[in-house]
C-alpha cells in the first residue's frame, strides 16, 4: 500500500465549476499537508499548506484536512481554464522526518 | 528573485551511458533536494542536502547514482551507467531550511530519455 494515494484522473470540468481533489494517506505521523500545482513541462509550485487538521482558504482555493479519516481535499471554486494542470498532494511528518511524500497527481482540465 | 536553475533541460542517451545534471538553488537556501518524477507519478526524493552534508539518501540507487553539493551551493546528480527505467524528469528543489515546515521551490527539471 502506498503511503499517499491520489486518483490520477483525468478530471474534466466546464469553466466555472467547483473542483474537488482528494488524497488519502496511511502514515498517521504526517502533520504538514501541501498541495502543489504542476503545469506541463514545469516544476511543481506550492499552492497551499496546512498544519494538522482543519480548513484553510486562499482566494478560490480551500484546503481541508481530516486527520481522523486520513483524508485531505483541495477545492477550487469558479474554476478557470488557467487552472488546467496536474495537482499533487504532498505530506510530511515535519520535525524529525522531513521527507515529503507526494501523491501521483490528478490531471485537471477546465474547458472554456 | 531568481528561481532554481537546472541544466540541461533535455537529455537523450543510450543505456549504459553516463549523464550528469546540474542545479543552482535559490540564493541563501541551505537545503537542496533531488527528485525523480517518472511519467504519471509524483516526485520521489532521491537525496536531500543540508548545506553540503547529506540528510537523506535512503532512496538513491547508490550503485549507479551519485550526487554532490560542493561549497553548499550548486549540486550535480550523476547516473552511471544509465538504465531504461531511469527515463524520468529529474527535479531539483531548494528551501530555506529544514526546521518544521519550509516551502520547497522547484526548478523546471531535466527530462531524461534512456534508449
Amino acid at each position: 500500500q502506498k503511503e499517499v494515494e491520489q486518483d490520477p484522473g483525468p478530471l474534466s470540468v466546464p469553466e466555472g465549476a467547483i473542483v474537488s481533489l482528494n488524497c488519502t494517506y496511511s502514515n498517521s505521523a504526517f502533520q504538514y499537508f501541501m498541495w502543489y500545482r504542476q503545469y506541463s513541462r514545469k516544476g511543481p509550485e506550492l499552492l497551499m499548506y496546512t498544519y494538522s487538521s482543519g480548513n484553510k482558504e486562499d482566494g478560490r482555493f480551500t484546503a481541508q484536512v481530516d486527520k481522523s479519516s486520513k483524508y485531505i481535499s483541495l477545492f477550487i471554486r469558479d474554476s478557470q481554464p488557467s487552472d488546467s494542470a496536474t495537482y499533487l498532494c504532498a505530506m510530511s511528518a515535519g520535525t524529525g522526518g522531513f521527507k515529503t511524500i507526494f501523491g501521483a497527481g490528478t490531471r485537471l482540465f477546465v474547458k472554456a | 528573485e531568481a528561481g532554481v536553475a537546472q541544466s540541461p533541460r533535455y537529455k537523450i542517451i543510450e543505456k549504459r551511458q553516463s549523464v550528469a545534471f546540474w542545479c543552482n538553488p535559490i540564493s541563501g537556501h541551505a537545503t537542496l533536494y533531488w527528485y525523480q518524477q517518472i511519467l504519471g507519478q509524483g516526485p520521489k526524493l532521491l537525496i536531500q542536502f543540508q548545506n553540503n552534508g547529506v540528510v537523506d539518501d535512503s532512496q538513491l540507487p547508490k550503485d549507479r547514482f551519485s550526487a554532490e553539493r560542493l561549497k553548499g551551493v550548486d549540486s550535480t546528480l550523476k547516473i552511471q551507467p544509465a538504465k531504461l527505467e531511469d527515463s524520468a524528469v529529474y527535479l531539483c528543489a531548494s528551501s530555506f531550511g529544514q526546521i518544521s515546515y519550509n516551502e520547497q521551490f522547484f526548478g523546471p527539471g531535466t527530462r531524461l530519455t534512456v534508449l
